[in-house]
Parts: structure tokens; sequence; C-alpha cells
């Protein structure tokens, strides 16, 4: 069965400062890996998927991720973070033919400081 | 357009007592899931319908919960007895069918409390 971890619980960071949240899955065949946020009371939005192709993603609110088979990784990046950016983010995995099954991570929660 | 809509967004009850959780998805989508989430266990999933068929529900913690799709636009989960240790958020969510889209749009959740 397919699995993700986030090792990270909490992470802190500046406003203005980079960020990279990781995430490894396993799964014997190429996954569908994607990363999605949780803003406190809300339900989750997709923030970037990969499917197959180029390994590095563009997501919406200026956030990327790269794919790296050889370290069953996906991590999550942005250049510079804004305070609204605080939120739980959740990477998840999805398998072929599992339909739109996802098997989610842990979550790992952004604390933005100003 | 309208999201997933999930009804109610809180609930206290008391042990023993039987709670519905209701879960209207968004239109023309054809995949219906119930996700729980708890700090201990995080977003673990429940059960997933497709055209309105229970496609997995290895997920269903017990006899004690059922999940039901009756037509293409509502779904109820529901548990009794209920038990503290249900105590969770409920989420639903909906997508189209197909992988290729991979987007689960989620409702604002079920907050459950158990005492």
């Amino acid at each position: 069965a397919q699995s993700v971890t986030q090792p990270d619980i909490h992470i802190t960071v500046s406003e203005g400062a980079s960020l990279e949240l990781r995430c490894n899955y396993s799964y014997g065949a190429t996954p569908y890996l994607f990363w999605y946020v949780q803003s406190p009371g809300q339900g989750l939005q997709l923030l970037l998927k990969y499917f197959s192709g180029d390994t590095l993603v563009q997501g919406i609110k200026g956030f990327e991720a790269e794919f790296k088979r050889s370290q069953s990784s996906f991590n999550l990046r942005k250049p510079s973070v804004h305070w609204s950016d605080a939120a739980e983010y959740f990477c998840a995995v999805g398998i072929t033919g599992g339909g739109n099954k996802l098997t989610f991570g842990t979550g790992t929660q952004l604390k933005v400081e100003l | 357009d309208a999201g997933v809509i999930q009804s109610p967004r809180h609930e206290v009850t008391e042990m023993g007592q039987e709670v519905t959780l209701r879960c209207k998805p968004i239109s023309g989508h054809n995949s219906l899931f119930w996700y729980r989430q708890t700090m201990m266990r995080g977003l673990e999933l429940l059960i997933y319908f497709n055209n309105n068929v229970p496609i997995d529900d290895s997920g269903m913690p017990e006899d004690r919960f059922s999940a039901k799709m009756p037509n293409a636009s509502f779904s109820t989960l529901k548990i009794q007895p209920s038990e503290p240790r249900d105590s969770a958020v409920y989420f639903c969510a909906s997508s189209l069918g197909q992988l290729n889209t991979g987007e689960l749009f989620f409702g604002e959740g079920s907050r459950l409390t158990v005492l």
C-alpha cells in the first residue's frame, strides 16, 4: 500500500524567508503527488499536483514542488513566505487506477513570524 | 458556483446518541469521499463513492459507522451509537472521477464532539 511521510510536524519561518516542506512517499510505481493547504476552520485546497513530465511543478500562491524519484520525495518550496501562508500543509499520493482516492500525510503546521 | 456543502458545521452530542452528517457535493462531480481528521491519526479516508456506488469502505472504523449516497447530490455519514473516540472533524470531498484532474474539493467540515 502507498504511504506518505511528512517528517516535520511544525515549522516556523520569518516573513520573507524561503520555505521548504518535506514529503516522502512509498509506492512501487510512479505515483501521482499532491500538495494541499488547510487554513484554520476550512477544508483542504489543492496547491499543486504532479502526474508526469516536468519534475518541477508550479502551483497557486507562488508555491512549487519538485519530484525526485531517486529520493522518493516531493518537497514543497516557496522563495519568500508571506504571513498569509500560515496554515497546515498536506502532501498526498494517488495511484494508477485508484480513481481520486488519495492517501494524505500527517501534515506540517507552518507558522510565519512577522 | 457553490462548493461542497456540509451540515451541521458543529455537533455536540452525548455518548450513545445517533449522529448524522450530511454532504452535498459539487454538481456534476461523480466521486464523493468522506474523510475523518484527528490530531492523532491525521486525515483518514473512511469511504468513497463513484457514481453513487460505494467503491471502498475499508476505512470505516466499525459497524457503528455507515454511509449512504441515495443520489448524485446527497450523502450521509451516520454513527450509531456514537462514542467519545468518534470526536473529530469529518470532511466530505467531491471530484470528477478521473485521476487526471486529481483535485478533491473539500467542504468546510463537520466538527463532532461526543461527550
